[in-house]
């Protein structure tokens, strides 16, 4: 089926890292990525990883990718409350369009 | 660099009505895609254009029109308005084939 699936909520405190997960749908796709949502706001992108990496690091951000599993996940060290938004992980498939397929999004509340 | 930018921001519709929501690309991206958002989900592809022609599209009835305009610029058009129809619907462009698209804020549709 089309359906990428993630968690619909994760609870962190402050300071602590954060790891949301996604199972994607087709081992051939050829990008995934991580965007972040706000409150009103359209997406802003956090990270991508092409599809023969199992890792990528920007900063705070950790992305693990799992092809066997279609597994990816995206960690974010010292978690603040900034950070608070809905994520949304995305496949791209091979083809002829750039369409992604996003995920229901999980939605990230960092307390104090 | 100009990014993407969309309107009208907000926008009121009642069931029956037409609608034309326009995106102006980014500096020197070609191809343009609009997402639906609905509340709570994760955005879903409704169609891709590229050479002002129509490349690829999702699971969206025909009352789900496009453009797409020399200067790459785009409208999204939806006729015969339904309640479901209510939703953010963004914007994204990118050079044909490139990794990232880059997504306009949105243009919030409520269809009363």
């Amino acid at each position: 089926g089309e359906d990428v699936e993630q968690s619909l909520f994760l609870s962190v405190r402050e300071g602590d890292s954060s790891v949301i997960n996604c199972t994607y749908t087709d081992s051939s796709s050829t990008y995934l990525y991580w965007y972040k949502q706000e409150p009103g706001a359209g997406l802003q992108l956090l990270t991508y990883i092409f599809s023969n990496m199992d890792m990528k690091q920007d900063q705070r951000l950790t992305v693990l990718l799992n092809k066997k599993d279609k597994h990816l996940s995206l960690r974010i060290a010292d978690t603040q409350t900034g950070d608070s938004a809905i994520y949304f992980c995305a496949e791209r498939r091979p083809g002829n369009t750039d369409k992604l397929i996003f995920g229901t999004g999980t939605r990230l509340q960092v307390f104090p | 660099e100009t990014g993407v930018t969309q309107s009208p921001t907000h926008l009121i519709k009642t069931r029956g009505q037409q609608v034309t929501l326009r995106c102006s690309s980014q500096s020197g991206h070609n191809t343009v895609s609009w997402y639906q958002q609905a509340l709570g989900q994760g955005p879903q592809f409704i169609f891709q254009y590229y050479r002002e022609e129509e490349n690829g599209r999702g699971n969206f009835p025909p009352r789900f029109s496009g453009l797409q305009f020399p200067n790459y610029s785009s409208e999204l058009n939806v006729n015969a308005l339904e309640l479901d129809d209510s939703a953010l619907y963004l914007c994204a462009s990118s050079k044909t084939s490139a990794p990232v698209a880059a997504f306009g804020p949105g243009t919030r549709l409520t269809v009363l």
